[in-house]
This record gives structure tokens, C-alpha cells and sequence, in this order.
């Protein structure tokens, strides 16, 4: 079965700065990947997703991940924040496999900004 | 409207009560879900319903009963829910492209449920 880890529960970093929020999976095949946002009363916006070719995918909002397949991490980066962006961020991993449709949500970043 | 609606956007509810949260999605879309988020854990999958026929339950106590009368709407009927039961309820919609690949899923903006 796969499983999603975002290991920082919360992150603060000042306006301007860079961001890169940590997603690692398991799943035995090639994954599908997405980075989804939750701003607060919400639901999920999709921010970008990996299916196949590049490895570096963009997204909207000013926003990218790199799929790294030997370190089993589809990390999310942004070169610099904005107020705007806090929120919470969810990373997610789908099966390719025949049968097995479910998206497997990690349990979310929730991302501060300081002026 | 646009998307993803979903009512109502907020809901407060006795144990004893019968209510329904309706999902409506305007994108054309063959196939609908619904989520459960309580604080602290990650999105648990509920139920799957493509081309209005249910193919998922998620071991899904019966105090929650899904209805998928076209593929444009969906419904959770509620009835004798627990407190733990309070949660962000999210319904999404996606494309099915081919049998066993994962779509793209787009999500409403919940409804939260408090249950007294």
C-alpha cells in the first residue's frame, strides 16, 4: 500500500525568503504525485502534479517540485514567499497500478509567514 | 458557479438527527468522492462513486450513507452520528481516463460538521 511522510508539522519563514516543504513516499511502482493547498474554511486547490516526463514540474502560484525517484521525494518549492501563501499544504500520492484509483494524503504543512 | 460547491458550509447536529450534505460539480466530471478530515489526521478516503455506481467504501460505519443520483451530484446522508464524528467533510470530483490510473481530483470547500 502506499503511504505519504511530510515530516515538518509547521514551518515559519519570513516574507521574500525561499521555501521548500519536505514529501516523501512509498509505493512500489511509478507514483502519481500532488501538492495540494488548504487556505483556512477551504478545500484543497491543486498546486501542481507529476505523472510522467519531467521531473521538475511548475505549477501555479509561483510554485514547482522536483521529483527525485532514488530518494523517493516529490519536494515543493517556492523561491520566495508571499503573505498570500500561508496556509496548509498537503502532499499526495495516487496508484498507477490496475484497481487501485485512491489518492494517500500525508497529514499536511501548515506554513507561516512573518513580515 | 463554478467548480466544486458543496452545502451546507457549516452544520451543527444532534446525535439523534437525520441530515444530508449535498455535492455538486460543474466540470463535467464522470466520478465523485467523498473525504473526512479531523484535526491532527490525514484525509481519510470515504466513498468512491464513478460513472454513478459506487466502487469504494472505505469501511465506512453505517451511520453514513452516500447517494449518487447522476454523475453531476452527490449526497451523505446522516443519521445517529457520534461526536467523533465532527469533521471537515470534502467532496472532489475527477476525469476517469483509464481503468486504474489516478486522476486529477478537484475538491469543494467542505462542510463542517459538528455533532453535539
Amino acid at each position: 500500500a502506499q503511504s505519504v511522510t511530510q515530516p515538518d508539522i509547521h514551518i515559519t519563514v519570513s516574507e521574500g525568503a525561499s521555501l521548500e516543504l519536505r514529501c516523501n513516499y512509498s509505493y512500489g511502482a511509478t507514483p502519481y504525485l500532488f501538492w495540494y493547498v488548504q487556505s483556512p474554511g477551504q478545500g484543497l486547490q491543486l498546486l501542481l502534479k507529476y505523472f510522467s516526463g519531467d521531473t521538475l514540474v511548475q505549477g501555479i502560484k509561483g510554485f514547482e517540485a522536483e521529483f527525485k525517484r532514488s530518494q523517493s521525494s516529490f519536494n515543493l518549492r517556492k523561491p520566495s514567499v508571499h503573505w498570500s501563501d500561508a496556509a496548509e499544504y498537503f502532499c499526495a500520492v495516487g496508484a498507477s497500478n490496475f484497481g487501485n484509483e485512491k489518492l494517500t494524503f500525508g497529514t499536511g504543512t501548515r506554513l507561516t509567514i512573518i513580515p | 458557479e463554478t467548480g466544486v460547491t458543496q452545502t451546507p458550509r457549516h452544520l451543527v447536529m444532534g446525535m439523534t438527527n437525520k441530515k444530508s450534505l449535498k455535492c455538486e460539480q460543474h466540470l463535467g466530471h464522470n466520478a465523485m468522492y467523498w473525504y473526512k478530515q479531523s484535526a491532527k489526521k490525514p484525509l481519510e478516503l470515504m466513498f468512491v462513486y464513478s460513472l454513478e455506481e459506487r466502487v469504494e467504501n472505505n469501511s465506512v460505519p453505517s451511520r453514513f450513507s452516500p447517494e449518487c443520483p447522476n454523475s453531476s451530484h452527490l449526497f451523505l446522508h446522516l443519521h445517529t452520528l457520534q461526536p467523533e464524528d465532527s469533521a471537515l467533510y470534502l467532496c472532489a470530483s475527477s476525469q476517469r481516463q483509464t481503468p486504474g490510473s489516478t486522476d486529477t481530483q478537484y475538491f469543494g470547500p467542505g462542510t463542517r460538521l459538528t455533532v453535539l
